[in-house]
């Protein structure tokens, strides 16, 4: 069964700073990976997904996250934070597409000025 | 934001009582679920339905019912809410496929006394 293990249940930035964002993930056939973004008292909204292809997706608000299989990782990164990136984050697997997506704990972005 | 109702937003209601969520969506998706986010856990899969009247269980479905008679409509149901049901449900649907990325509706905060 598929698996995501996000490290840092909380992440700390300063604005302008790189943001790095880590996630594993465990499947035993290609996965999909997901990306997305919870705001206060909001639902969960996609910010990239990789299926396949090229493994550095693009997704909104300038982020971007490398599919590397040899590390079994999907990384979310972001140049230069802003305050407006604060939120939580969760990274999620599904198994080649044919499995319901099974998130990680999350990780809370905090940025601070 | 893709057409996504969940009701009701908010329930409080006490230990041994039956209690429906409802989540009603107009964008005619074939795949919906239910997800409840707990701090500490993420997000974990209770139901998910790949068709009207075709249902599956998820990770944490002890304790959980869902129907779907209606494309829009996909009802979960405790049977007799317990404290550990406490927890704010999240409702999401996707049309490319069961893996595949998911829309998010605004969540139902349920506390169970």
């Amino acid at each position: 069964a598929q698996s995501v293990t996000q490290l840092g249940s909380h992440v700390s930035v300063s604005e302008g700073a790189l943001v790095l964002l880590r996630c594993n993930y465990s499947s035993s056939v290609p996965p999909y990976l997901f990306w997305y973004v919870q705001y206060p008292n909001q639902g969960l909204q996609l910010l990239l997904k990789y299926t396949t292809g090229a493994t550095l997706v693009k997704g909104i608000n300038g982020f971007e996250a490398e599919f590397k299989k040899s590390e079994t990782s999907f990384h979310l990164t972001k140049p230069s934070a802003h305050m407006s990136d604060a939120a939580e984050y969760f990274c999620a697997v599904s198994e080649r597409g044919n499995t319901p997506l099974v998130f990680g704990k999350g990780t809370r972005l905090s940025v601070i000025a | 934001d893709a057409g996504i109702t969940q009701s009701p937003r908010h329930k409080v209601t006490e230990t041994g009582t039956p209690v429906t969520l409802r989540c009603h969506q107009t964008e005619n998706h074939r795949y919906m679920y239910w997800y409840r986010q707990d701090p500490g856990h993420g997000l974990r899969l209770i139901h998910y339905s790949y068709g009207v009247k075709d249902t599956d269980k998820g990770e944490v479905s002890d304790g959980y019912s869902v129907s779907r008679s209606k494309t829009e409509d996909f009802l979960l149901t405790l049977e007799s809410a317990t404290s550990s049901q406490t927890s704010v449900y999240f409702c999401a649907i996707s049309d490319e496929g069961i893996g595949e990325k998911l829309f998010f509706g605004s969540g139902t905060q349920l506390s169970v006394l």
